[in-house]
């Protein structure tokens, strides 16, 4: 199994521009996750999916992020307009049931 | 509210020793317990798990002990070795319904030689 496949693997972008983050989960994993990580805050849930369906997005930061699941093989997450503070890894993650199993991350910088 | 809590952000043990690294949480509708390890760049990696209904995990070199009544759980690292530097998070899960995991704040275990 090739595991949870995120991409970009790196992107650099200017403020203001549009971030789409991609992922790919593990094949039958019927829950989708996306969290970012900082070093002020650590590991925080954004929202997750359950059966492509979004169950908790509490975690979204603001109105410019969002994120989708058109099918069980494939979420996005999407910045507009992004912004400086928008600097962070984001792991995009698939479960399915007790245990979660992570990409290794997308790492935006926004300049 | 920080359900999942890591007090320690780092720890220093020599290689051969033993490493302890402590968690708490305050939900006790958690239905398991997690360990992840992460290294620099990399995605978190799932270590080992425990149910909420048992007081010990073992595999190989780790061990997570539970405590429900302290609400408290730990992970021994025994023999500790230079690999094993990295951040470990603790993490928490509700089965029931919607699954939500809830991450402490992580822990950078050193191995020094």
């Amino acid at each position: 199994d090739a595991g949870v496949i995120q991409s970009p693997r790196h992107e650099v972008t200017e403020m203001g521009q549009e971030v789409t983050l991609r992922c790919k989960p593990i094949s039958g994993h019927n829950s989708l996750f996306w969290y970012r990580q900082t070093m002020m805050r650590g590991l925080e849930l954004l929202i997750y999916f359950n059966n492509n369906v979004p169950i908790d997005d509490s975690g979204m930061p603001e109105d410019r992020f969002s994120a989708k699941m058109p099918n069980a093989s494939f979420s996005t997450l999407k910045i507009q307009p992004s912004e400086p503070r928008d600097s962070a890894v984001y792991f995009c993650a698939s479960s399915p049931r007790n245990t979660i199993y992570f990409g290794e991350g997308s790492w935006l910088t926004v300049v | 509210d920080q359900q999942v809590k890591q007090n320690s952000p780092s720890l220093s043990v020599q290689e051969g020793r033993i490493s302890i690294l402590n968690c708490d949480y305050t939900n006790s509708m958690f239905d398991y317990f997690l360990w992840y390890k992460k290294y620099p760049a990399e995605g978190p990696t799932f270590l080992i798990s425990i149910s909420s209904i048992k007081d010990k995990n073992e595999d190989g070199r780790f061990t997570v002990f539970l405590n429900k009544s302290a609400k408290h759980l730990s992970l021994h690292i025994v023999p500790s070795q230079p690999g094993d530097s990295a951040v470990y998070f603790c993490a928490a899960i509700i089965i029931q319904g919607a699954q939500k995991l809830v991450f402490g704040q992580g822990t950078r275990l050193t191995i020094n030689p």
